[in-house]
């Protein structure tokens, strides 16, 4: 069983640029959740993938938005970057299931992102 | 809106010794809550979780009982290790108009344990 990957594992960005961060959902998985941890902060919620559209979405900006793939991998993208974006960005992958519930949330190891 | 308290770290103590991290958290409705443990390098990972009130979650000797009274999810552990050495966060998923995979944390509590 595959885990949950995310890539790349480090990058450093200047201010005003933009930023793609991508992830692999565990095998089977059909959604997928992105995460913001700032540092000595408790993750927050970004929002969340089904069926290739948001379903879900936390207090951030347009400027961060996403994307998921028929194969239920993700793409995080920041616009405009800010130093505040400075992070670790977490992705989740669960299994939706019709009735509403979902099931545990499987995390890669993140993507920390340095704006200078 | 939803959200976490927990302990401040970090927390320091010798190996064998009893551990107790504290969680209290506001929702509406009647969220499921979750100890979730980020060991150096390594992604979250579920430790265990209670879905109602009075329900325990347990997990490699780590207990936590959901007070829905106190509105407490306090973890403990009777006889810790230097393995268990880690960042500990509390969460809660709000079933009222979200997905359970949307999840409220709190902001860690460091745990390092000394031989």
């Amino acid at each position: 069983e595959t885990g949950v990957t995310q890539s790349p594992t480090h990058l450093i960005k200047t201010r005003g640029q933009q930023v793609t961060l991508r992830c692999s959902s565990q095998s089977g998985h059909n959604t997928v959740s992105w995460y913001q941890q700032a540092l000595g902060q408790g993750p927050q919620f970004i929002f969340q993938y089904y069926r290739e559209e948001e379903n879900g979405r936390g207090n951030f900006p347009p400027r961060f938005s996403g994307l998921q793939f028929p194969n239920y991998s993700s793409e995080l993208n920041v616009n405009a970057l800010e130093l505040d974006d400075s992070a670790l960005y977490l992705c989740a992958s669960s299994l939706f299931y019709a009735s509403g519930l979902s099931g545990e949330l499987f995390f890669g190891e993140g993507s920390r992102l340095t704006v200078l | 809106g939803n959200s976490v308290t927990q302990m401040e770290g970090p927390v320091t103590l010798s190996e064998e010794a009893f551990l107790t991290i504290n969680c209290t958290y506001t929702a509406t409705g009647y969220p499921s809550l979750f100890w979730y443990v980020q060991y150096p390098g390594e992604g979250l990972q579920l430790l265990l979780k209670a879905t109602k009130a009075d329900d325990k979650g347990s997990n490699k000797g780590f207990e936590a009982t959901y007070r829905k009274e106190t509105t407490s999810f306090h973890l403990e552990k009777g006889s810790v290790q230097v393995s268990d050495s880690a960042v500990y966060f509390c969460a809660l998923s709000s079933p009222s108009g979200g997905t359970a995979s949307k999840l409220t944390f709190g902001t860690g509590t460091r745990l390092q344990v000394t031989l």
